[in-house]
């Protein structure tokens, strides 16, 4: 099946403590982004890769970091996360330009 | 920077109603996406505008497109209770791939 998996889908930790969502498609996408999902903000891009090591900023880039190493996996990385950095987080891909995103299950970020 | 406005923001309407779903955005873009979210959910592709003039219907929703007046619609027929959602129009820029959302419509179809 079609699909872009993100893990873990809900995640309470600490204010400073590193954490990783990973993110993976098996569609051989060249396009993966993430975005974070605020009540009243709609979504907001963090990151995109078009390709493997090719990553570029988004709209709300501060305080997140990601990798493409493999054309399937993105993984997006709060090294010290902050309470402001409490939301929904959701990975996306496409094949090309101009083509739909699918959308992964989400990842629920609770930061104390 | 670009901003994507829709309105309404909320919508409660009644089932077999029609109505329609805006979204603005502030420069020039090429392409124009619609989503749909159930609550608790994943967004889900419903529609992609890629040029002037564009529509696009599956059962009784259609979306249009016009580039020059920077609006896209999405218009409801008949409304149905399976409908209730909320509703996300995004856009990217040609070459830039950068995708910028609206706040969302959340529509409540009451039977």
């Amino acid at each position: 099946e079609a699909q872009v998996t993100q893990n873990p889908r809900y995640l309470i930790t600490v204010t400073g403590k590193k954490l990783t969502v990973t993110c993976s498609q098996n569609m051989n996408h060249e396009y993966m982004s993430w975005y974070r999902q605020d009540p009243g903000l709609g979504l907001r891009q963090i990151y995109y890769s078009m390709n493997v090591e090719v990553t570029d900023k988004g709209d709300v880039p501060e305080g997140y970091k990601v990798s493409r190493k493999e054309k399937r996996n993105f993984p997006l990385i709060l090294e010290s996360p902050s309470p402001n950095q409490t939301s929904l987080y959701f990975c996306a891909s496409r094949v090309i330009e101009g083509a739909e995103q699918f959308f992964g299950p989400g990842t629920r970020l609770t930061v104390l | 920077e670009l901003k994507v406005e829709q309105n309404p923001l909320f919508l409660s309407m009644q089932e077999g109603k029609n109505y329609t779903i805006y979204c603005n955005y502030s420069t020039t873009s090429d392409r124009l996406y619609w989503y749909r979210q159930d609550p608790g959910k994943s967004l889900e592709s419903l529609f992609v505008l890629l040029s002037n003039g564009a529509v696009k219907q599956e059962g009784r929703l259609m979306a249009s497109l016009d580039t020059k007046a920077r609006l896209s619609t999405l218009h409801i027929t008949a409304a149905v209770h399976d409908l209730s959602a909320t509703y996300f129009c995004a856009v990217d820029r040609y070459n830039f791939n950068k995708f910028y959302f609206g706040s969302g419509t959340k529509l409540n179809v009451k039977p």
